[in-house]
């Protein structure tokens, strides 16, 4: 089976950074994934890490260390539009993707 | 612009109903999923398909079917809709291979049934 742990809620001030974690146990791993969903719309892709190290694009960055089964996406310059929900992913065979509960990011003023 | 399309965003059926939902994308890719997404559940996969007629069941196939008779076009159907099948079911589509990563995702059908 797969197990993806993320934190539940986070809330973090306008121009902060934030770091959500993400663990994972799964029968095969082929990279990992976050996705950023506002409410009420489609999940929309951000990162993906397959090899160890830190992936940065823009203000955000993603980690991955496939030895500790972790993963983290840093926000960086935090602005209210990244109020969303961050998914973590892991594709554990050619095809499927097992997703985490999510984390509510929450920005405030 | 890739684009994938739900039939309906919002749709209430009644308890026993047999309910067709419909996912076409425009982007020529041969893996299609769909997904149905509860508050604290996340993104649970009811089936895959990678091929025109081929489909997979994925974590939780119980009480749904899938139907895929042309590339485009990737049906969920709940045979006899139950309450516990209230949820926002999603649609995705990805390119084949094993190097292909990126999943594409629809606008959700917010499904209730009473």
């Amino acid at each position: 089976g797969q197990n993806i742990d993320q934190p539940t809620e986070m809330t973090a001030t306008e121009g902060a950074i934030v770091q959500i974690n993400c663990t994972y146990q799964t029968s095969g791993f082929n990279g990992l994934f976050w996705y950023q969903q506002h409410a009420g719309e489609a999940p929309t892709f951000l990162s993906y890490n397959v090899l160890d190290g830190l992936e940065e694009k823009g203000r955000f960055s993603s980690f991955l260390s496939r030895s500790k089964g972790y993963s983290y996406l840093l926000l960086k310059e935090l602005q209210m539009k990244d109020s969303a929900s961050y998914l973590c992913a892991v594709k554990s065979n050619d095809y499927k993707l097992s997703f985490g509960a999510g984390t509510t990011v929450t920005v405030r003023a | 612009d890739v684009k994938v399309t739900q039939s309906s965003r919002y749709l209430v059926k009644r308890t026993g109903e047999k309910v067709f939902l419909e996912c076409v994308q425009d982007m020529d890719h041969e893996n299609m999923f769909w997904y149905r997404q509860d508050p604290g559940l996340g993104l649970r996969l009811i089936y895959f398909s990678y091929d025109v007629k081929m489909k997979e069941k994925g974590d939780i196939p119980e009480g749904y079917s899938v139907s895929r008779e042309k590339k485009e076009r990737f049906s969920l159907i709940l045979e006899s809709a139950s309450t516990n099948q209230t949820s926002m079911y999603l649609c995705a589509g990805g390119a084949g291979g094993k190097s292909s990563y990126e999943q594409y995702f629809g606008p959700g059908t917010r499904l209730t049934v009473t």
